[in-house]
């Protein structure tokens, strides 16, 4: 089964606009990522945040993480065509290897 | 500019051939992952490996597929034989250390198995 699970499945919104994203999980983790992957592409990673951390920047990337709720959300601001992309949560809950989410496609409209 | 590379990136084969894909991961990670991603069932982890050890091969179909690192510089993944519901994208990924850190992707191999 899933231990990261994105939504919405599909974002579709215009350029500027800020996209946000959601990851819920199952277990007790030790960190939480996200990934993009570009249509026809591997995964790049984007951003890495601890269980004991609660928010994270990057450039125009904000993550956050809520280990009561086992969830984390990330958003991205003034959203760009170039961010047209799927984006997946991994989850690392400490007994193997990374679990990755089934991801959320994001369409920015030009 | 150090990046995981995969050979080929395309394949197409016929049913019930051997269908072998490669992978040199990031010189110095420690950490090997093999991936398979289909719009049906996403990504799914098939085996990975620890300082060219494997840990963990559940994911993987074991009486057509086999996952390998003869050395440091080469990962291999066989399908022996191949099958139509073989067909997908397969991913490797390296890591410097640790299972659960980051982990860096190959662009793929996209395989069609007719």
């Amino acid at each position: 089964s899933q231990q990261g699970e994105e939504d919405p499945q599909a974002l579709s919104i215009q350029e500027g606009e800020n996209a946000t994203m959601n990851c819920s999980y199952k277990t007790s983790i030790n960190n939480l990522q996200w990934y993009r992957q570009n249509s026809g592409r591997g995964l790049v990673h984007l951003i890495l945040i601890r269980s004991n951390e609660r928010e994270k920047h990057s450039g125009r990337l904000r993550v956050t993480l809520d280990t009561s709720k086992k969830s984390s959300s990330l958003l991205i601001t003034a959203s760009r065509a170039a961010d047209t992309a799927s984006y997946f949560c991994a989850t690392d809950a400490g007994r193997r290897a990374l679990t990755f989410g089934s991801g959320t496609r994001l369409q920015v409209q030009p | 500019d150090a990046r995981v590379t995969q050979t080929p990136r395309h394949k197409v084969t016929e049913m019930g051939q051997e269908v072998t894909m490669r992978c040199q991961p990031i010189l110095g990670h420690n950490t090997v992952f093999w991936y398979r991603q289909t719009m049906m069932q996403g990504l799914e982890l098939l085996a990975y490996f620890r300082n060219r050890a494997p840990l963990d091969d559940s994911g993987m179909p074991k009486d057509r597929f086999s996952a390998e690192m003869p050395d440091a510089t080469l990962a291999t993944l066989k399908i022996q034989p191949s099958e139509p519901r073989d067909s997908a994208v397969y991913f490797c990924a390296s890591g410097p250390t640790s299972l659960a850190e980051t982990q860096y992707f190959g662009p793929g191999t996209r395989l069609l198995v007719l």
